[in-house]
């Protein structure tokens, strides 16, 4: 079973909507980063958050770690079809680089 | 600056055939990890290499190796290949082992039939 689980496993939504997308772990997270995947391509880095509470933007996407430190969530505001996609959350299992990741969340934005 | 080099993108081989994947990290990375991604599996760590020498493994069998050269460059070998083994290949790249960020390669896509 996935160590991290997000949800919802797949979205469609208007181009302009706003969206989240849900990353749970049942253990501390050291760590947590998203990427973004294309089909069949390498994953692209969006963000990485290490501190509870910590929150994160870049152009229309925002990324918050919870206090406690095992959920993020990944916002996305007035969706455009570019973000289309595969978005995926990853963490650390301890201090190490192995790295696990949830199934992802297949994104379409429709025109 | 370059990204994350892997070579070739996309190999198809015979079952019980071996295949070696190649990956050349960014520039002044020493730190290379290699992932299995699958539709049923997902996306799974398989090793990581920092100094040419393995600092993690994960869950696959012996037929999955790697190596490291002193030029932080990478590959990976799969013998005796089966038809599960189809899957895309990822390799992702980092300043150190323990580095905060990982950046990671278009992949090989290895199809086995």
């Amino acid at each position: 079973s996935q160590e991290l689980e997000q949800s919802p496993q797949s979205l469609i939504v208007q181009e302009g909507k706003n969206l989240t997308i849900n990353c749970t772990s049942s253990k501390t997270l050291y760590g947590l980063y998203w990427y973004k995947q294309k089909y069949g391509e390498g994953l692209i880095f969006l963000m990485m958050l290490q501190k509870g509470g910590e929150e994160k933007s870049h152009e229309k996407i925002t990324a918050k770690l919870d206090e406690k430190k095992q959920q993020s969530s990944l916002h996305i505001t007035a969706s455009q079809p570019s973000h289309a996609g595969i978005y995926l959350c990853g963490a650390h299992k301890a201090y190490n680089n192995d790295m696990r990741f949830g199934a992802g969340t297949r994104l379409t934005v429709k025109p | 600056k370059a990204g994350v080099t892997q070579t070739p993108r996309y190999l198809i081989k015979t079952r019980g055939q071996q295949v070696t994947l190649s990956c050349s990290p960014i520039s002044g990375h020493r730190s290379v990890s290699w992932y299995q991604q699958t539709p049923g599996q997902g996306l799974q760590f398989l090793f990581e290499y920092f100094s040419e020498t393995q600092r993690n493994k994960g869950n696959f069998p012996g037929r999955f190796s790697g190596r490291q050269f002193s030029n932080s460059r990478s590959e990976m070998n799969v013998s005796t290949l089966e038809l599960g083994d189809s899957a895309l290949y990822l390799c992702a790249s980092s300043l150190f082992d323990r580095a905060p960020e990982a950046f990671f390669g278009q992949g090989t896509r290895l199809t086995v039939v």
